[in-house]
């Protein structure tokens, strides 16, 4: 089955830099790949998401990059607000069926003013 | 905005009793899901639900678990003797068809004591 491997576990970045955060897949059938933050106590917020024959895709300061050969994708944070701070959460799916979401370990982000 | 609601929100319930978490997804939505979050951890799959059947499940979704859809806009899942290791936040979550996004539920915080 599908495993999905993030790194970092915890990034802490100076307000205004940048955050990147990878993710590694193994089943080459995935071809839908979320990244979700989730704030403590809260539900995971999708805040974007790419499919597999896109290799880039931007919201504002939010982009994700994916590269299917490598089987990796990565999302960049520009510009960082305090408000960034949450742990993320990558998660890589097939499009066919009740397919499943099957979540990285997470990555806890720390914007510091 | 329509969003997937789930109740409780928390539930203590003691060792060996019985807890059904219940859950309204979107009203137009076709798949449903149940996932498990462990305090600190990472999001894990339990069951996926379409057409009125279990499309697939996880290895933690065993026995003691099951779900329904007893109405058409309600969707339950039971734990018929609960763990100590049934601590968790459990997320509802929907999706409309196989091209678009899963939408989550607030969650539910059980307590098993």
């Amino acid at each position: 089955g599908e495993n999905v491997e993030q790194h970092p576990s915890t990034l802490s970045v100076q307000e205004g830099d940048s955050a990147v955060i990878k993710c590694t897949y193994s089943d080459s059938a995935s071809n839908y790949f979320p990244w979700y933050k989730q704030e403590l106590g809260k539900r995971p917020q999708l805040i974007i998401d790419i499919r597999s024959n896109v290799g880039e895709k931007k919201d504002q300061r939010i982009a994700v990059t994916l590269n299917k050969t490598a089987k990796h994708f990565s999302l960049h944070i520009t510009e960082t607000q305090p408000e960034d701070s949450a742990v993320y959460f990558c998660a890589a799916r097939g499009l066919q069926g009740a397919q499943k979401l099957v979540f990285g370990q997470g990555t806890r982000l720390t914007i510091n003013p | 905005e329509p969003e997937v609601t789930q109740t409780p929100s928390h539930q203590v319930t003691q060792m060996g009793q019985e807890v059904i978490l219940r859950c309204v997804p979107i009203s137009n939505h076709l798949y449903f899901y149940w996932y498990r979050q462990i305090l600190g951890q990472k999001v894990e799959f339990l069951v996926s639900f379409y057409n009125n059947e279990i499309s697939e499940k996880s290895e933690i979704f065993d026995d003691q678990f099951s779900v329904e859809r007893p109405d058409g806009s309600n969707f339950t899942l039971k734990i018929r003797s609960t763990k100590l290791e049934d601590s968790a936040m459990y997320f509802c979550a929907s999706r409309a068809d196989t091209n678009t996004e899963a939408f989550f539920g607030q969650g539910t915080r059980l307590t098993v004591v």
